[in-house]
């Protein structure tokens, strides 16, 4: 069974750091494409990041490039989020969704259950 | 960035009826398009993936149609199981983007 569990949500403040971290199981992680997608309170669905199978492509959208850095250690099914120079605007609840297993990454079949960042004073 | 605008934001609907809910991309996505469905509280669910494929273990009820710039997701007879809210997503270029998302209630 493929589960998919976040950790490290939190309150800080503006301008504070974050490290989300995301394990997997019940696949092969180093096959997968794997994804950061975020919702804040009472909105829609937000993409964040991606990461290749193998680290070695990484795309974000334009509000958190140079803010945020996604990664991975497949030695240990893991999945990471470092967020620096946070903003209010980055509450949300943060979900780790594994990708596609191609050279392109596509639709997340699998989602995690997600972990709440908080940004505020 | 491709804008993906999904309507109706809300939809009033009762158990049985057929609904229809459609995403417009702002430039062509050829097929590369999936909708979920969400519940409060809950991750979202994968239903339909390529703009037409059914995801394993979705209820036939549900299916999806298009290609380019317009799609649309069916419930062909709505269930008590249904009302949440919907979501495209294109996955052609980047960065990813989701339709604002429709919700389903009961009428």
């Amino acid at each position: 069974e493929v589960q998919l569990v976040e950790s490290g949500g939190g309150l800080v403040q503006p301008g504070g750091s974050l490290r989300l971290s995301c394990a997997a199981s019940g696949f092969s992680f180093s096959t997968y494409w794997m994804n950061w997608v975020r919702q804040a309170p009472g909105k829609g669905l937000e993409w964040v990041a991606n990461v290749k199978q193998d680290g070695s492509d990484k795309h974000y959208v334009d509000s958190v490039k140079g803010r945020f850095t996604i990664s991975r250690d497949n030695a240990k099914n893991s999945l990471f989020l470092q967020m620096n120079s946070l903003r209010a605007e980055d509450t949300a609840v943060y979900y780790c969704a594994r990708g596609q297993s191609g050279s392109n990454d596509g639709h997340s079949e699998y989602w995690g259950q997600g972990t709440l960042v908080t940004v505020s004073s | 960035d491709i804008q993906m605008t999904q309507s109706p934001s809300t939809l009033s609907a009762s158990v049985g009826d057929r609904v229809t809910i459609t995403c417009r991309a702002s430039q062509t996505i050829i097929s590369w398009l999936a909708w979920y469905q969400q519940k409060p509280g809950k991750a979202p669910k994968l239903l339909i993936y390529e703009a037409s494929r059914l995801e394993s273990g979705v209820p036939s009820r549900f299916s999806g149609s298009g290609s380019g710039t317009e799609f649309t997701l069916t419930i062909s007879s709505l269930q008590p199981d249904d009302f949440a809210t919907y979501f495209c997503l294109q996955h052609y270029f980047y960065p990813l983007t989701f339709g604002g998302g429709t919700k389903v209630e009961i009428e």
